[in-house]
């Protein structure tokens, strides 16, 4: 089974502090996702990459960088952290190889929740 | 009018009925579409990935694809309490890095 881990499930954070938050998969997966998740709006893409030092920007990327040095690795920072950034974030991979190619399924992590204060 | 609707419930039902969920979506040249459950304090997990039209199944759930509706469903069957949790359907756009998902449907089944 594929194993997406995410180095913390809960974080306290306070306003302007920079965050890293840390996600590592066992599969060699080619491209690895950061979503948050928040109540009402759903799952939003904030980047992508799709092979190591490579990234792209999703729906809502501002505040955010990440950083992909190792292909089972994918970070997410938060440069200056705000309350606006409260909230469940999820890691993702996924495989272009397989059965449905770059249309395959996204395997997830249990997320971090994150709250700045 | 938003790319994938879903109603989000609540939705509570006894223990053993059969469960409808669904999820309507407006772009005809979608092809790929998925059911993700998510446990409480979880991270979403694949139950169901198909292709185009028609059915498919894996035991107690039935995924079904209308094309010409733009219309997805999730059937589970005999529910069980442990089948308690958050059902997002998920359109692949294009490619993995392209899916719109739905705001998830809340589902308690009560023993």
């Amino acid at each position: 089974d594929v194993k997406v881990t995410q180095s913390s499930r809960y974080l306290v954070k306070r306003t302007g502090e920079k965050v890293f938050l840390e996600c590592v998969q066992d599969m060699d997966h080619e491209n690895m996702f950061w979503y948050r998740q928040d109540p009402g709006l759903g799952l939003r893409l904030i980047y992508f990459s799709y092979d190591v030092k490579m990234k792209e920007k999703g729906d809502i990327p501002e505040g955010y960088s990440v950083s992909r040095e190792k292909k089972e690795r994918f970070s997410l920072i938060l440069e200056s952290a705000s309350t606006n950034q409260t909230s469940m974030y999820l890691c993702a991979s996924s495989s272009d190889r397989g059965r449905y190619g770059d249309n395959s399924p996204l395997h997830f992590g249990n997320g971090t929740r994150l709250t700045v204060t | 009018q938003k790319e994938v609707e879903q109603d989000p419930g609540p939705l509570s039902v006894p223990e053993g009925a059969i469960v409808s969920l669904n999820c309507t979506y407006s772009n005809s040249a979608f092809q790929y579409f998925m059911w993700y459950r998510q446990y409480s304090r979880k991270g979403p997990e694949l139950l169901m990935y198909t292709y185009s039209s028609g059915n498919k199944e894996d035991g107690r759930f039935t995924a079904q694809v209308d094309k010409s509706s733009k219309y997805i469903s999730l059937f589970i069957r005999d529910s069980q309490p442990s089948d308690s949790a958050t059902y997002l359907c998920a359109i692949n756009a294009g490619n993995n890095r392209k899916l719109i998902w739905g705001l998830g449907t809340s589902l308690g089944v009560n023993p």
